[in-house]
């Protein structure tokens, strides 16, 4: 079946842009995640989803991160003003379960540089 | 200390050997642990849960240690596709609910 996906896969950004980056989980999964990775360095925790609920948001770095996920299925990660700090690949990951002994699934992600 | 700390590597090691790394987490009341794996430019992909007898899954072996809080992965007859970074997984509970979070991962490299 369709595993996660994410969209663009790969994104260049001038610094100062406004940028969207899309999630489409897997179908009937309850919860959706949002990872930041570096190069070199394992995920990074952003934000948790339950459904359409955003239940945790304390690894998101500023206030020019949003992230959203209004219908409980399709979820957004908006940056805004992007700085040269926030190139790294996004990686969105939905499980089936709320619990954290779910198995995650992970789309590809998606690599932003921010020039 | 950070939450959860792995060895980076690189381990490089002849196909056919075994190998074994540690994780170690700090929070005690830590309930769920994973290794995950990772090709290069890929997502990570779930390689095993760990429980707390131990679990073993092939030529894999998780261990799970409560008291030194660390858990390990024994990797037997190492073949060239194991070649991955191993991400340790731990959850770290907070108020009502937990956080899942991920190790820097062990870069893995088998040689012919």
């Amino acid at each position: 079946g369709a595993g996660v996906s994410q969209s663009p896969r790969y994104k260049v950004a001038k610094r100062g842009q406004d940028v969207a980056l899309r999630c489409d989980p897997i179908s009937g999964h309850v919860s959706l995640f949002w990872y930041q990775q570096a190069l070199g360095q394992g995920p990074e925790f952003l934000t948790y989803f339950q459904n359409e609920a955003q239940l945790d948001k304390s690894g998101l770095p500023s206030d020019r991160f949003f992230a959203e996920r209004p219908e409980g299925s399709v979820s957004t990660l908006k940056i805004q003003r992007t700085q040269q700090e926030d190139s790294a690949v996004y990686l969105c990951a939905s499980s089936l379960g709320t619990g954290s002994s779910y198995e995650q699934y992970f789309g590809p992600g998606t690599r932003l540089t921010v020039t | 200390r950070k939450e959860v700390e792995q060895d980076p590597g690189p381990f490089n090691v002849p196909e056919g050997a075994t190998v074994a790394f540690n994780c170690t987490y700090s929070n005690s009341a830590s309930q769920s642990f994973f290794w995950y794996r990772q090709d290069c430019r890929k997502e990570p992909k779930l390689l095993m849960s760990v429980y707390s007898s131990g679990n073993e899954d092939g030529r894999f072996t998780a261990q799970l240690n409560r008291a030194s809080q660390y858990i390990s992965l024994l990797i037997r007859d190492s073949k060239l596709s194991d070649s991955a970074t191993y991400l340790c997984v731990v959850n770290i509970p907070y108020s009502s609910a937990s956080k899942i979070i991920f190790g820097s991962g062990t870069r893995l490299s088998i040689r012919p």
